[in-house]
This record gives C-alpha cells, sequence and structure tokens, in this order.
C-alpha cells in the first residue's frame, strides 16, 4: 500500500528559475511531513519539515506548503542551483509510531 | 563527531543464505531505525531500536530481525533470503525515537540475492 506518492519520477529546471515537487498522500491520520535529499552513494539528509498544523514552512531557498484538504505537499526551491541536482523525497509519519512513509522520490536536475 | 557508519558496502549472496548487516551510530545517538530501498522506490521502514530495545516495526516477516548493542549500535539480520530482498539497506541513527528531523542516514548496504 503506497500511502505516500510522488508521481514525476524526474524533473528538470534551468539554474536560477523555481523548482516545484510534488506529493500526494492517502493517510489522514498523517501529522508531520519531511522532505530529504538524496545524492548518489549517500544516505538520504533531512532537509525541510512541515507540521500538519501548518500550511506553509520556509528555510532560506527552501519552502513546502502542505494542502490537508487535498492531502498534497510541495517542495519550491527558488533559486535552484545545479548544487541541488539530488533524488529528492517526501515522507510523512505521525506521532503514535515510527513507521515514517517515503515516496519513491524525484529526481531533480538544474541545468546551468 | 563521526557520522553514522555501515558495513559491508556491498554483498552478494544466494537465495536461502542468511545475512548480517550492521550499523554504527551518530555519537550520542540511542535509536536506530533500519530501511530497505528496492531500486525506484522509497526507502521502506523495517524496524527501529531504542536502548537495545525493538521500539516499532514495519511489515516485515520475521526473518528480518535486529540488534541493538549497549553502544547502541545495531545490527540487521535477515534469514532465509529471498531474490526481493535484493536492495539498498539504510541505517538511521537519532537521539531519540521521534527524533525525524534528526535523524541521520548512512550511506547503505546494497545487498544482492542471486
Amino acid at each position: 500500500d503506497q500511502q505516500v506518492k510522488q508521481n514525476s519520477p524526474s524533473l528538470s529546471v534551468q539554474e536560477g528559475r523555481i523548482s516545484i515537487l510534488n506529493c500526494d498522500y492517502t493517510n489522514s491520520m498523517f501529522d508531520y511531513f519531511l522532505w530529504y535529499k538524496k545524492y548518489p552513494a549517500e544516505g538520504p539528509t533531512f532537509l525541510i519539515s512541515i507540521s500538519s498544523i501548518k500550511d506553509k514552512n520556509e528555510d532560506g531557498r527552501f519552502t513546502v506548503f502542505l494542502n490537508k484538504s487535498a492531502k498534497h505537499l510541495s517542495l519550491h526551491i527558488v533559486p535552484s542551483q545545479p548544487g541541488d541536482s539530488a533524488v529528492y523525497f517526501c515522507a510523512a509519519s505521525n506521532d503514535n509510531n515510527n513507521d515514517m512513509r517515503f515516496g519513491a522520490g524525484t529526481r531533480l536536475t538544474v541545468k546551468p | 563527531e563521526t557520522g553514522v557508519t555501515q558495513s559491508p558496502t556491498h554483498l552478494i549472496k544466494t537465495r536461502g543464505q542468511q545475512v548480517t548487516l550492521r550499523c554504527s551510530s551518530q555519537s550520542g545517538h540511542n535509536t536506530v531505525s533500519w530501511y530497505q530501498q528496492a531500486l525506484g522506490q522509497g526507502p521502506q521502514f523495517i524496524f527501529q531500536y531504542y536502548r537495545e530495545e525493538e521500539n516499532g516495526r514495519g511489515n516485515f516477516p520475521p526473518r528480518f530481525s535486529g540488534l541493538q548493542f549497549p553502544n547502541y549500535s545495531s545490527e540487521l539480520n535477515v534469514n532465509a533470503l529471498e531474490l526481493d530482498d535484493s536492495a539498498l539497506y539504510l541505517c538511521a541513527s537519532s537521539s531519540n525515537p521521534g527524533g525525524r528531523e534528526t535523524q541521520y542516514f548512512g550511506p547503505g548496504t546494497r545487498l544482492l540475492v542471486l
């Protein structure tokens, strides 16, 4: 049962433009959402998170938006830089268990 | 302060064999979670250990088992290997079981079952 879905396997954007990565979830019990970034041969690293009591969280060039009614979240990167090229995973969890569910990932390529 | 390390980096086994994967936590971390990442998929939660006790388990059969040691390092054991067990196995350590943001992943062990 894939409770977290990232429907775009890849995304390519030009340096300086906005990158928008999308994620949908099905389980309404999820109350915490995270984005991870993964470079080849490295483990995922935490990027930004959002609690279900918020609809936006911003950290520098990275902003995560949460639409609970649509069960949808998105990660915006502005401006995109070539060093942002990586695989991005969204993940969801709830306070009652440690089972964090990940999407399949979106490979972002930022072209110079 | 050292990061999360995993050994070995790569491993080839045949169906039916048993395998042990190892993980050293980041200094000061008492919680370790294990994930399986199949090709083209996101990481899937196997289980978590907190202070040497299992503290939550995902949808994996009992042939996936684990240990956490007093120094908080951890092992993942898989018995009776199947072809579908071929995957990247990630461990992540954190300073507490609910530390989702402070969960640091190791680089993983890539297991191939023939």
